[in-house]
């Protein structure tokens, strides 16, 4: 399965915008990037998915960059009901594995 | 819409003891998954169920996990007998079958505790 790479912990301010980036230099040409959220105690939530263009909706927005070796989620304006782990997928045929994903505190 | 119904939602359970989940993902949902998540890690794929034939079960310990999904719709996964390394959320997805569907939405998973 092709692998993904993200930092393990970020930080960032209510109300500023965060970047959160992923490395999968291993993608194929039809693996999908997708990114799920986990807050504490809950199972993940969708967020957004992509397969080379950027994508907004109204939860993020997704950067891929041209080779698709990495792609960044945008939160535009954080809030701390943001505040829990990031996971970045690449998903195909329905099947997706998850890495440990990057935890993401906001502070006040 | 009602989401992904899993029970119990906690379980304490002694080791070499036998354990049962049930699942009941979004209604007209082909596709679910089972995951496996232990403490501080990302949720690892168990077993992937297309209606009721198996897509993916490559992960599944064989010899103390089973699943099934009988009709294709409601979904069990069994420890027998449990281990102190089973304790972990064991999370229930299910997924839309239309072309072009992606999200997947999950349960809220049922704690084990192995002790």
């Amino acid at each position: 399965d092709a692998k993904t790479t993200q930092p393990n912990s970020m930080e960032s301010n209510e109300e500023e915008p965060v970047h959160l980036p992923c490395n999968h230099s291993t993608i194929s040409g039809t693996d999908y990037i997708h990114w799920y959220r986990q807050l504490p105690s809950q199972g993940p939530e969708y967020v957004i998915h992509g397969l080379t263009s950027n994508v907004n909706n109204r939860m993020a927005s997704l950067a891929i960059a041209e080779d698709r070796k990495s792609s960044t989620l945008i939160l535009h304006r954080a809030t701390l009901r943001d505040a829990a782990v990031y996971y970045c997928i690449l998903a195909n045929a329905g099947k997706s594995t998850f890495g440990d994903g990057t935890t993401l505190t906001v502070k006040p | 819409e009602a989401g992904v119904a899993q029970s119990p939602r906690y379980k304490i359970i002694e080791k070499r003891q036998s354990v049962a989940f049930w699942c009941n993902p979004i209604s007209g949902h082909a596709t679910l998954y089972w995951y496996q998540q232990i403490l501080g890690q990302g949720p690892k794929l168990l077993i992937q169920f297309q209606n009721n034939g198996v897509v993916d079960d490559s992960q599944l310990p064989k010899d103390r996990f089973s699943a099934e999904r009988l009709k294709g719709v409601d979904s069990t996964l069994k420890i027998q007998p449990a281990k102190l390394e089973d304790s972990a959320v064991y999370l229930c997805a299910s997924r839309g079958s239309l072309a072009g569907v992606i999200e997947q939405f999950f349960g809220p998973g049922t704690r084990l505790t192995v002790l």
